[in-house]
């Protein structure tokens, strides 16, 4: 069975203090895995895309790694404003569009 | 560019009674992907529509059906609303296969 699984639920920050959200999956084929920012009462704003292993990205704070069993979000010297919950996301090669979520981890930066 | 709209933003019905939500995604793109955002189950697939045909589903049961009109705007609608049914209802526009979709602002259902 398809399955991601985010760890913490929830981690609260000092402002520049770095951090790492971990994505753990199990997938029959991966098609990609996916990283979204959520605000509340929002939808989800895409960040990465990651296809295989060993495969990074970055953006402004943010940075995505991949290896065959979980993905890494790294934030760096965050700020207040990165206080959201992130969710990782993956497709299978079998289910063409659809997007097996995580729960989400909960980020809230102290100022 | 447009975002993926959804309409309308929340919605107050009672147990028993129907709903239709609506979606249009962004221009150009032809999958439309709809889901359910519930604080303890987070994120569920409810179905996929490409060109007017639905191409996947979740397992929900028979009450949650959807469509897509000729010019990839979609409904879906619950019948028979239950309680549980209260959630965010989340639209993803999606602009070809192994992308990323891009979601809407979603329609917040709460039944009473």
């Amino acid at each position: 069975e398809d399955q991601v699984t985010q760890s913490p639920e929830a981690l609260r920050l000092q402002e520049g203090e770095s951090s790492s959200l971990n994505c753990s999956y199990t997938v029959s084929g991966l098609r990609g895995l996916f990283w979204y920012r959520q605000d509340p009462g929002k939808g989800p704003e895409f960040l990465f895309t990651l296809y295989s292993a060993g495969e990074e990205k970055e953006k402004e704070r943010l940075k995505a790694t991949l290896t065959k069993k979980e993905s890494f979000l790294h934030i760096t010297a965050p700020k207040p404003e990165d206080s959201a919950t992130y969710l990782c996301a993956v497709q299978a090669t079998r289910t063409g569009n659809q997007f097996y979520f995580g729960t989400g981890t909960s980020l809230t930066v102290i100022p | 560019k447009a975002g993926v709209t959804q309409t309308p933003r929340y919605l107050i019905k009672t147990r028993g009674q129907q709903v239709t939500l609506s979606c249009s995604p962004i221009s150009g793109h032809r999958s439309v992907s709809w889901y359910q955002q519930t604080p303890g189950q987070g994120l569920q697939f409810l179905f996929e529509y490409f060109s007017e045909t639905q191409r996947n589903k979740g397992n929900f049961p028979g009450r949650f059906s959807g469509r897509q009109f000729s010019n990839s705007r979609s409904e879906m609608n619950v019948s028979t609303l239950e309680l549980g049914d209260s959630a965010l209802y989340l639209c993803a526009s999606t602009p070809g296969v192994r992308t990323e979709a891009f979601f809407g602002q979603g329609t917040r259902l709460t039944v009473v």
